[in-house]
Order: C-alpha cells, then sequence, then structure tokens
C-alpha cells in the first residue's frame, strides 16, 4: 500500500529559526512529489514540486529534497516568519493516473 | 491569471438530500481532480479527469456520488442521498496537462449533512 507520513505532526518554533518538516513515503517509484501550504479555511497553495529525476528544488526562503532511495523528502524553511504558520502537506505522485497521494500534514506555528 | 474556483464555498444540507458541487478549473488546464479533506481521513483522492473522460474513478467511496466535466472545463460532482460521513471539503484541482505538471487547488467547497 502507497502511504505518505509526515513528522513532526505539530512544531512551534520562535521567528527567525531555520527548520526542516520531514516527508517519507513508501514505494520508490514514484513520478514527482509536491509541497503544498494549508492556511486554516482555505485551499492548498502549492510550494514546491520535485520530479523523481531531481534532487531539489529551491522557492525564496524555501528548499525541498528528495532522496527516492530511502523514501525521504525534507522541506527546510529559513529565517521563519510568523507568515509561515500553516499547515505543510506532502503529496507523492506515484504515476499512473497522476493523483496525490497525501501525507497527514505538520502543523506549525512561528511565534513572533 | 484566474486560480481554480469553486462554488458554492459552503453547504448545509439534509441527510437524504442531494448536492451538486462545481469547480471551474485554471482555463486550458486538461486535468482535473477531486479530492475530500475530512477530519478523520485526511486528504483523499476521488476521481480524475483527462479532458471529459474520467479514466480513475477509484476513490469515488459509493455509487452515490458520480462527476461529469463538460466542455474540457467545468466539472460537477454530485452525491446522492447525503449521509452524514459525506460531511467534508471537498477540493478539486488542475493542472495543465497529466503528469510532470504542478496541480494547483481551489478554495473548496465545505458540506455539512445534518
Amino acid at each position: 500500500k502507497q502511504e505518505v507520513t509526515q513528522i513532526p505532526a505539530a512544531l512551534s518554533v520562535p521567528e527567525g529559526e531555520n527548520l526542516v518538516l520531514n516527508c517519507s513515503f513508501t514505494d520508490s517509484a514514484i513520478y514527482n512529489l509536491q509541497w503544498f501550504r494549508q492556511d486554516p479555511g482555505k485551499g492548498l497553495t502549492s510550494l514546491l514540486l520535485i520530479q523523481s529525476s531531481q534532487r531539489e528544488q529551491t522557492s525564496g526562503r524555501l528548499n525541498a529534497s528528495l532522496d527516492k532511495s530511502s523514501g525521504r523528502s525534507t522541506l527546510y524553511i529559513a529565517a521563519s516568519q510568523p507568515g509561515d504558520s500553516a499547515t505543510y502537506l506532502c503529496a507523492v505522485n506515484y504515476g499512473g493516473f497522476q493523483k496525490l497521494v497525501f501525507g497527514t500534514g505538520t502543523r506549525l506555528l512561528v511565534s513572533p | 491569471g484566474a486560480g481554480v474556483s469553486q462554488s458554492p464555498s459552503n453547504k448545509v444540507t439534509e441527510k437524504g438530500k442531494d448536492v451538486e458541487l462545481r469547480c471551474d478549473p485554471i482555463s486550458g488546464h486538461t486535468a482535473l481532480y477531486w479530492y475530500r479533506q475530512s477530519l478523520g481521513q485526511g486528504l483523499e483522492f476521488l476521481i480524475y479527469f483527462q479532458g471529459n473522460s474520467a479514466p480513475d474513478k477509484s476513490g469515488l467511496p459509493s455509487d452515490r456520488f458520480s462527476a461529469e466535466r463538460t466542455g474540457g472545463s467545468v466539472s460537477t460532482l454530485t452525491i446522492q442521498r447525503t449521509q452524514q460521513e459525506d460531511s467534508a471539503v471537498y477540493l478539486c484541482a488542475s493542472s495543465l496537462n497529466r503528469g510532470t505538471d504542478t496541480q494547483y487547488f481551489g478554495p473548496g467547497t465545505r458540506l455539512t449533512v445534518l
């Protein structure tokens, strides 16, 4: 069964800290992996997409890495800000019809 | 440009009634997806459209659920004889093509079945 797990479930940090969110997945035969953020009561905002042939992607203060052999991805957030507070979701595309299998998310709170 | 839009944003209905949820994908996106987000189940896939056809309906939880897409654009998810366990946020996403492209999500429809 294809499963995606995210650790930790919740994280609270003071503003300015660098932090890492973890995502692990079963079955290394993935097509791509996508990181999203979700604000309370809102839809999902795409942050980064990593294709299976890539090792990492960067956008501003965000950096996502992918290690297929170990079934892991990390999302690194540099110099965190209160506006980064949200739930972060990792989603794996296992190919076929391209549906995403989502992790359970990490709820991040950045305090001023 | 405009993103994915969904309507209504909130829907409250009585058990046993039928409901229709609408999704307008980003213009030109050929792939469209429906997902459901509920407290106990997290985010789960329901159905995928490529153009007007649905090659993957594997996530539809029962035959009370159906969806269609017309003109390669707007999609409607219909739930017949709603049950309380159908209460959830229904999210729609679209991507330019299937495969390598980012999926862009709409704001969702929050369905409450009383």
